[in-house]
């Protein structure tokens, strides 16, 4: 599982709150990445990170800001959480003999 | 345009079966991979097989296949001998430009797979 875990793995909250998703990862991998799913889009890219405060955007990446202070966290943040950010957000890691990317468990966030 | 194509939402096959999972792609680096992922109920991500766009012969894992068509720009999942437990979502993706470790992925919008008695 490359050593990947998420937290919370369940968040219900308000619209308007801010929200931080944790990635933690042991194995030290440098590349980090965020994606959320929604039915009818497959995974799409938010974030993504290159290394400790190396981080860039994806293609959906509107309403939420990364953070990479250390190697094994890769912070997801929705300053002002919508609607429209209830989803499934997997972290992923570069790995493997193909450069897969490993996946976290997945967060289920659900904005009220 | 889309990048990476599932024209299949659902399928279903008779266990003990083959299934093909269609994926069609659209990319003008002429370096890139394909992968497939599974995806059951439960929710996790599982990597299943890769193909490079070099690679001069299909990729093969146990009883999963790609079916890799460079020209037609297709690289459809073969699972062979279905069982009850091949039941998920099936996500092909794409990366473009040469492999390295910080390579992302664009996703299709996956297939689901029912396998039946």
């Amino acid at each position: 599982d490359a050593g990947i875990t998420q937290s919370p793995r369940h968040k219900v909250t308000e619209t308007g709150t801010p929200v931080t998703l944790r990635c933690h990862q042991t194995e030290n991998h440098r590349y980090m990445y965020w994606y959320r799913q929604d039915p009818g889009h497959g995974l799409r890219l938010i974030h993504y990170s290159y290394g400790v405060k190396d981080t860039d955007k994806g293609e959906v990446s509107d309403g939420y800001s990364v953070s990479r202070s250390k190697t094994e966290d890769f912070l997801l943040t929705l300053e002002s959480a919508t609607s429209s950010q209830t989803s499934v957000y997997f972290c992923a890691v570069t790995s493997g003999d193909y450069n897969e990317q490993f996946f976290g468990p997945g967060t289920r966030l659900t904005v009220l | 345009a889309q990048k990476i194509t599932q024209t299949q939402p659902g399928m279903f096959v008779q266990e003990k079966e083959a299934v093909t999972l269609d994926c069609t792609y659209d990319t003008s680096d002429p370096s890139y991979g394909l992968f497939w992922y599974k995806q059951p109920s439960s929710g996790e991500m599982i990597f299943l097989i890769y193909q490079g766009s070099y690679d001069q012969q299909n990729a093969t894992e146990g009883r999963y296949s790609l079916n890799f068509q460079k020209a037609r720009k297709s690289a459809n999942l073969v699972i062979s001998a279905s069982q009850l437990g091949d039941s998920a979502m099936y996500f092909c993706a794409m990366r473009e430009g040469p492999a390295g470790g910080g390579n992302k992925l664009t996703f299709g919008t996956g297939t689901q797979l029912k396998v039946e008695l």
